[in-house]
């Protein structure tokens, strides 16, 4: 069954920590993308990935890193540098140069600093 | 800049009642526009694409150039459709970069 697994559903962060989300997909997408989602404020875009050992830094990159060592995985990690972590956060894939194509979203982590 | 403004933050209307979900665009460039549904606890989910020029459950929408505009109609609407509904625009630019709307929710009421 294809798709992209994000996990976990859950995670709660102490203040200075940082945290990892997973994000995995089997949809043989080459381009992989973070999102966080914001009551209000719709989708904005993290960081990006459109090959593989390569990714762009989104609008509100900061306090976030990434890697992409492998075409199937675009984890994201949430540093004790980003100010306001507490959100929902959406991972995407598509296919590479297919601007009609849209994305495949996967089913989000909400993530609470306590 | 890119930007995808829809206006309406929550939107409400009864059963069988006609919908459109506005959404402006800025874009100098060729746009291509996206709508996507997000039902309670299910996950974001395209709903449909100016290219295909299709109807997905009973929705269409229209890319206006001119006016820069891409709203989503249903003439009849139901209860199933109460969801977020996000517009969204891929930079030609940056690849299939996506810009999305803040979100309008559609309530139908009974």
């Amino acid at each position: 069954d294809g798709g992209i697994t994000q996990s976990p559903k859950y995670l709660f962060r102490k203040e200075g920590q940082n945290v990892t989300l997973s994000c995995e997909q089997n949809l043989n997408h080459d381009a992989m993308y973070w999102y966080r989602q914001d009551p209000g404020q719709g989708l904005r875009l993290i960081y990006y990935s459109q090959i593989v050992n390569d990714f762009q830094k989104g609008d509100i990159a900061e306090g976030y890193s990434v890697s992409r060592e492998k075409k199937e995985s675009f984890p994201l990690t949430v540093t004790s540098a980003q100010k306001n972590p507490t959100a929902f956060y959406l991972c995407a894939s598509s296919p590479q140069g297919a601007r009609g194509y849209g994305y495949t979203f996967g089913s989000g982590t909400r993530l609470t600093v306590v | 800049a890119q930007r995808v403004t829809q206006p309406e933050k929550l939107l409400s209307v009864f059963k069988g009642a006609p919908v459109e979900l506005k959404c402006n665009y800025s874009y100098s460039g060729s746009p291509e526009l996206f709508w996507y549904v997000q039902y309670s606890r299910q996950r974001l989910q395209l709903l449909l694409r100016h290219i295909s020029r299709e109807s997905i459950k009973g929705f269409t929408a229209d890319l206006n150039k001119g006016e820069t505009s891409f709203h989503l109609k249903k003439p009849f609407a139901q209860e199933e459709d109460s969801a977020m509904y996000y517009c969204a625009l891929s930079i030609m630019e940056y690849g299939n970069k996506l810009v999305f709307g803040a979100g309008t929710i559609l309530r139908v009421k009974s």
